[in-house]
């Protein structure tokens, strides 16, 4: 299985709404991601989980909320979102953080939730 | 902080022609190189990467890139494209100091006409 899988994959919420995305994966990656894609612009880091702790955290404004409840699971909270948040919001998984593995760190991207805020 | 430039936005090709992507990273440390591709409507796939070892490697879909330290290049190539290659383009670094941050470039558009 070498799957990421992502839900909802369509949401649409009021910027006074709470939501959570949600994010699987069973290929015992320990390293998990949240990206952000804007239209027709690259992949934008969020968050890195390592080791279900939170390593890099992007300067994402507090309205993103992430949680690793477990070594599978990545979840990011939403509260009080704007319209400018509306993307494609992708999470990933990959073996490790590359200083551990020494070399591989491939990461595996889910489809995606694409968010709109209204 | 480390950047990654792809060198064209748009790309637009007619069935086999060739195809070559400009990649470049700003930093000297230890890298992990990958090229990752998004076709209308789908997720990121893997195309190819590169930990070390041989220069030259082999991706799917008869994709390959060249590693060149000394230029901090990574380009794409496929010799001869089909209309299903038509999709979006992105290079992507993992820096050894950085941990596990994946920085993307900005990707390129391609388009192949039938």
């Amino acid at each position: 299985d070498t799957e990421v899988t992502q839900t909802p994959k369509h949401l649409v919420m009021g910027m006074t709404n709470k939501k959570s995305l949600k994010c699987e994966q069973h290929m015992g990656h320990r390293a998990m991601y949240w990206y952000k894609q804007k239209a027709k612009k690259p992949p934008e880091l969020m968050f890195v989980y390592s080791y279900e702790k939170l390593s890099i955290n992007e300067s994402v404004p507090s309205r993103f909320s992430p949680e690793c409840p477990n070594s599978s699971l990545l979840n990011l909270h939403l509260h009080a979102l704007q319209p400018e948040d509306s993307a494609l919001y992708l999470c990933a998984s990959s073996q490790g953080p590359l200083r551990d593995t020494g070399t591989n760190t491939e990461a595996f991207f889910g489809q995606g939730t694409r968010l709109t805020v209204v | 902080a480390q950047s990654v430039s792809q060198h064209n936005h748009h790309v637009i090709l007619s069935e086999a022609a060739s195809l070559e992507l400009g990649c470049n990273y700003s930093y000297g440390g230890t890298v992990n190189l990958f090229w990752y591709v998004q076709y209308p409507g789908q997720h990121l796939q893997l195309l190819l990467k590169y930990f070390s070892g041989d220069p030259l490697v082999k991706g799917i879909k008869g994709f390959e890139a060249e590693f060149i330290k000394s230029k901090f290049s990574f380009n794409l190539r496929k010799p001869s494209v089909q209309w299903s290659d038509t999709a979006e383009y992105f290079c992507a670094v993992n820096l050894k100091a950085a941990g596990n941050k994946l920085t993307f470039g900005g990707g390129t558009r391609v388009l192949v006409k039938p």
